[in-house]
């Protein structure tokens, strides 16, 4: 059972803005841990969105962005795309630096 | 670019243990500050950080899980692999491995690339 929680799913029209919200504790992202989130496509492995809590690999689209304040981190998806429908999680540590991911959110493209 | 691909069967029996081993290609495993770990998935739920390995060896496992678990590297061959054992139906899974990129601190850490996962699945 996760404890990094984040909204079943999230859903908007393309071209619209949509967020992903992922609440931990002072446990986990409020220790000071970096939040990574990953993106995986129906039937495929998770890949690597956005590291280090704000920073996009090489290749991943300028609409996706990242932030963390807190206790609590954010995916922010700009200008959605029918190929962004998807499963999103973030991922942080606990402080026995056990990998922690988060409940995962459907963003579905309406 | 690396990439890495699981493999093992595809079926275990309740009680057994599950034994799968992920190949490293285009670069060696020990190269970099790198540590190798295994996530699974059970279907149409979310993601199970199983525990990871520095090639020296050292090793890291979920607690839940920790009892059951053995990772292990072989730097000659450029894999490593994951022993759960005592499988039940609870352990049916997609299973990933995935290199994990130390940029300052494990605490910073991310999985990056990810094989394209094994569904083992424990029944009898």
């Amino acid at each position: 059972q996760s404890v990094l929680t984040q909204p079943p799913s999230v859903s908007g029209a393309p071209g619209q803005r949509v967020t992903i919200s992922c609440t931990g504790s002072s446990s986990n992202i409020g220790a000071g841990y970096d939040v990574h989130w990953y993106q995986q496509l129906p039937g495929t492995a998770p890949k690597l969105l956005i590291y280090g809590n704000s920073n996009r690999p090489s290749g991943v689209p300028d609409r996706f962005s990242g932030s963390k304040s807190g206790t609590s981190a954010s995916l922010a998806i700009t200008g959605l795309q029918a190929e962004d429908e998807a499963d999103y999680y973030c991922q942080s540590y606990d402080s026995s630096l056990s990998a922690l991911f988060g409940t995962g959110t459907k963003v579905t493209v309406l | 670019q690396v990439q890495l691909q699981e493999s093992g069967p595809g079926l275990v029996k309740p009680s057994q243990t599950l034994s799968l081993t992920c190949t490293v290609s285009g670069g060696s495993i020990s190269s970099g500050s790198y540590y190798w770990s295994w996530i699974r998935q059970p279907a149409g739920k979310g993601l199970e950080w199983i525990g990871r390995i520095y090639t020296s060896g050292s090793t890291n496992y979920n607690p839940s899980l920790k009892s059951r678990v053995t990772i292990s590297v072989d730097t000659s061959k450029n894999q490593f692999s994951l022993k759960l054992s005592s499988v039940t139906a609870a352990d049916t899974a997609v299973y990933y491995c995935a290199r994990v990129v130390v940029a300052a601190t494990l605490g910073t850490a991310w999985f990056d690339p990810w094989g394209q996962g094994t569904l083992v699945t424990v029944s009898s």
